[in-house]
């Protein structure tokens, strides 16, 4: 089975350009989450998706951050402008149904910089 | 407000010794715990769940963690580390004052297993 799929792995840009990345959960999995994990710090939620619908996004500062899952299936996460703050590794996750009891699996991350 | 405390930034242990990561909680309601572990430039990997049961989990890779109410933790152990166990460990909380199924991180246990 293939595992949850970001890209790009890497991104350098400067502070007030935009940037976006990419997530492909698990075939078949409806809910699929976006975290920020901060340098040393343990992830931390931006948005939930149960199919193509919001479940949570109280976290997210929607002002400069925006993230869309139209068809249900794939994710994108925006930054626009970024700020030297955004440099951290964004992680989508996904699980097969929003449950409680359920496990989240994780891609591997996009390591952000902002310069 | 739910939280997890990893009082610990690293841990160290020989290979073949046991080891301990500790972690302990704090929610309103009933308590979803979970351990995840990162390994460099990859995402985290679910090792085991707590939802409700037998106070000893058992999970992945031959870790198990044991829960306890009166205490509030939730410690991950291994009888007999490995090297390949060295890692990032994180212990996680379901955060049921949201709307959705996120988990609250701990800020991570680096556990170093030497030869």
């Amino acid at each position: 089975e293939a595992g949850v799929a970001q890209s790009p792995r890497y991104k350098i840009i400067e502070k007030r350009q935009s940037v976006a990345f990419w997530c492909n959960p698990i075939s078949g999995h409806a809910t699929l989450y976006w975290y920020q994990q901060i340098l040393g710090q343990g992830p931390k939620l931006l948005i939930q998706f149960q199919n193509n619908g919001v479940v949570d996004d109280s976290q997210l500062p929607k002002d400069r951050f925006s993230a869309e899952r139209l068809k249900g299936v794939d994710s994108t996460l925006k930054i626009q402008p970024a700020k030297l703050e955004d440099s951290a590794v964004y992680l989508c996750a996904s699980s097969l149904w929003s449950s409680q009891f359920t496990e989240q699996f994780f891609g591997p991350g996009t390591r952000l910089t902002v310069l | 407000a739910q939280s997890v405390a990893q009082p610990e930034d690293q841990v160290n242990v020989a290979e073949g010794n046991p080891l301990t990561v500790k972690c302990t909680y704090s929610v309103s309601g009933n308590p979803y715990l979970f351990w995840y572990v990162q390994y460099p430039n990859r995402g985290l990997q679910f090792l085991l769940k707590y939802i409700t049961g037998d106070n000893l989990v058992k999970g992945s890779y031959g870790f198990e963690a044991e829960f306890n109410k009166s205490q509030t933790s939730f410690h991950l152990k291994k009888p007999s580390a490995l090297v390949s166990d060295s890692a990032l460990y994180f212990c996680a909380v379901r955060d049921l004052n949201q709307a959705g199924t996120a988990l609250i991180f701990g800020k991570g246990t680096t556990l170093s297993v030497s030869s």
